[in-house]
This record gives structure tokens, C-alpha cells and sequence, in this order.
């Protein structure tokens, strides 16, 4: 596609349960950003992955939350555990390198029941 | 704590007026973008800018970059109901990799 995809766009689980949030970034893109923003917030760094090395986790709130990234293509945010605080919107975001323009998916909106 | 604080946090505005956000930091950035978000959208790049004491136009928007790299500011003229939205600064911290973002500036421009 011609931009970033992620899915999906809501999804509504019940406290406790694992999620699984996809995002599939722009072709040829190496650099690939996970956000979160909460209602009214600005966005908050969660995971950041370039090219083929290792990615710079610094921003996740817990061990319950993971990301993985095959190569330059899709990555995957898993929350595990989930907690009605993880109500948010998640933003994905790739870039041709890590200075060029981020370019965002529509996000997909997490809400814990 | 927040690598870039941005003011206001948020700002509501009669059409026609002007005003300007700011995004500041106490780091070095090597380049550092402004992002506009509409609601229910991911953000969106307006401008890019590199070097210190840089000034981008944009239609009615001014951005500025600071003579040393750790401030910004966007001015806007002559405000329209369009401009409504998340304003989003970002940057790139000298020597690190990952982009970090300001919490946002949240306009309204009532008409």
C-alpha cells in the first residue's frame, strides 16, 4: 500500500486478556516508531526499531508490553496482561531513515474493558 | 520529564487573529519537524527544519528554529477554522536515533 497500515483501526478486550497490534510500515522505510497516546495527550515514545539493529526499547511502560519487527517490514506491539491504563490510541510510524519525515497510520484504538 | 515542552498546552483563538506556539528544550537537536493531527488521524508534517536560525514559510505559517538548535516556534497568521488541530513538534537529539515528540499544542480557532 502506499502508506502505513495499521490493525486494526479499534479493538475492545477484557481486562487480563493479550493483544496483538499490527502495523505494516511504507516499502523501503528501515525506521519504525510505536506511540501511544492517551486521550487529549500528545503522543509517548514506546519502541523504536532501524534497520537491523537492536531496538531502543527505552519507552515501554512494563514487561507486559513487547514489539517485534521482521527485517524492514511488519511489526507487531503485543500487550500483555492488559490494564484499563492501556486505553489509548496506538500509533505507528515509519521513515525512509531515522531524520526524513515520520510518516503515521491512522492508529488503532485500544480500549480494556 | 518531557525532552521538548511545548506552550501553550492549549489555545483557543477568534478567526482572523494571530498567535504563536512554542517547543523547547534544554538538548541539541539536529533537526527538528512540526506535525499537525486532526482528530481520529495519525499527524501529519508541515515543516522540517535543520539549521539554527532557520525560518520556513508555509502559506500563513512561520517556523523558526532557534540560533542554537533547542527551540522552535510556529506562528500563525490571521488564524481560519481550518488551522483547528494538534500542533506536535518533534526532533531528533544530537548523537541519539529516535524522534521524540512534545506533548502538543491543542488550537482552536473559533469562527
Amino acid at each position: 500500500g502506499a502508506g502505513v497500515s495499521q490493525s486494526p483501526s479499534n479493538k475492545v478486550t477484557e481486562k487480563g486478556k493479550d493483544v496483538e497490534l499490527r502495523c505494516d510500515p511504507i516499502s523501503g522505510h528501515t525506521a519504525l516508531y510505536w506511540y501511544r497516546q492517551r486521550l487529549g495527550q500528545g503522543l509517548e515514545f514506546l519502541i523504536y526499531f532501524q534497520g537491523n539493529s537492536a531496538p531502543d526499547k527505552s519507552g515501554l511502560p512494563s514487561d507486559r508490553f513487547s514489539a517485534e519487527r521482521t527485517g524492514e517490514s511488519v511489526s507487531t506491539l503485543t500487550i500483555q496482561r492488559t490494564q484499563q491504563e492501556d486505553s489509548a490510541v496506538y500509533l505507528c510510524a515509519s521513515s525512509l531513515n531515522r531524520i526524513t519525515e515520520a510518516f503515521f497510520g491512522q492508529g488503532t484504538r485500544l480500549t480494556v474493558v | 520529564t518531557q525532552l521538548l515542552e511545548q506552550s501553550p498546552q492549549f489555545l483557543s483563538i477568534q478567526e482572523g487573529e494571530n498567535l504563536t506556539v512554542y517547543c523547547n528544550s534544554s538538548s541539541v537537536f539536529s533537526s527538528l519537524q512540526w506535525y499537525r493531527q486532526e482528530p481520529g488521524e495519525g499527524p501529519v508534517l508541515l515543516v522540517t527544519v535543520v539549521t539554527g536560525g532557520e525560518v520556513k514559510k508555509l502559506k500563513r505559517l512561520t517556523f523558526q528554529f532557534g540560533d542554537a538548535r533547542k527551540d522552535s516556534s510556529l506562528h500563525i497568521t490571521a488564524a481560519q477554522p481550518g488551522d483547528t488541530g494538534l500542533y506536535l513538534c518533534a526532533g531528533i537529539i544530537q548523537g541519539a536515533q529516535k524522534l521524540v515528540f512534545g506533548q502538543g499544542t491543542r488550537l482552536t480557532i473559533n469562527p
